[in-house]
């Protein structure tokens, strides 16, 4: 059973970087695409970027050139890294392991971490 | 605004039978792509629901069930129950520049 743990700062200030780690337990790297969503407060979904364990990787158009996908396989974990961020980023955000069937879609999900953006 | 569509609330009764509808365009559901459901119990990260439009992961109860037509999908619920309150999303691919994962607005489900 896969178990996925974010983790990171819950305050980043106006056009920094905001910096996220997903620790994957259970399951090796291969079998899913590691993927990070969020979520801002009492809105809907948005998912922001994929990353395949041979290093293939996809972002939404909304927020690319501003965001990055990374994974260490050597140590069962993946990041994202976005950019310049503003209030507008403020969100629950989650790391998810994601299954194509179709397409995309998640099939495990971390807890999800608030992060603020805030001077 | 989200790609796909969704009301923003439906309701029902213990026991009764409702459908949360997932409309989209020809360039996402009508394109053929499957339909994804998430719950999201308040307070908790989402869950799967439903996969490749119609299948249940395992410990998914059959009351729920999903379906496609055309441009749009829905999500049927039966036998509703207390615990089922909770928001729901539908997730599609879009062929167009919005993006490999994409999400409707969601759908609050009130039991009455």
């Amino acid at each position: 059973q896969v178990q996925l743990q974010e983790s990171g700062p819950g305050l980043v200030k106006p056009s920094e970087t905001l910096s996220l780690t997903c620790v994957v337990s259970g399951v090796p790297m291969t079998d899913y695409y590691w993927t990070w969503l969020r979520q801002p407060p009492g809105k809907g979904l948005e998912w922001l970027a994929y990353i395949y364990y041979v290093g293939a990787t996809n972002y939404n158009p909304s927020v690319e050139g501003r965001v990055t996908i990374l994974q260490d396989t050597s140590r069962n974990q993946f990041s994202l890294r976005l950019n310049s961020v503003t209030a507008a980023d403020t969100a629950v955000y989650y790391c998810a392991g994601g299954e194509v069937a179709g397409g995309l879609y998640i099939a495990a999900w971390g807890q999800g971490t608030l992060v603020t953006v805030s001077s | 605004q989200s790609v796909l569509t969704q009301p923003p609330s439906v309701s029902g009764a213990p026991g009764q039978r409702v459908t949360i509808s997932c409309t989209g365009s020809s360039s996402n559901i009508g394109a053929d792509y499957d339909v994804h459901w998430y719950q999201q119990l308040p307070g908790r990260a989402p869950n799967l629901l439903i996969y490749g439009t119609t299948s249940r992961p395992s410990g998914v109860p059959d009351r729920f069930s999903g379906s496609k037509s055309g441009t749009s999908a829905s999500l049927a619920i039966t036998g509703l129950q207390a615990e089922d309150e909770a928001d729901y999303y539908c997730q599609s691919y879009d062929s167009s520049l919005s993006g490999f994962v994409i999400f409707g607005g969601g759908t609050k489900l009130t039991v009455l």
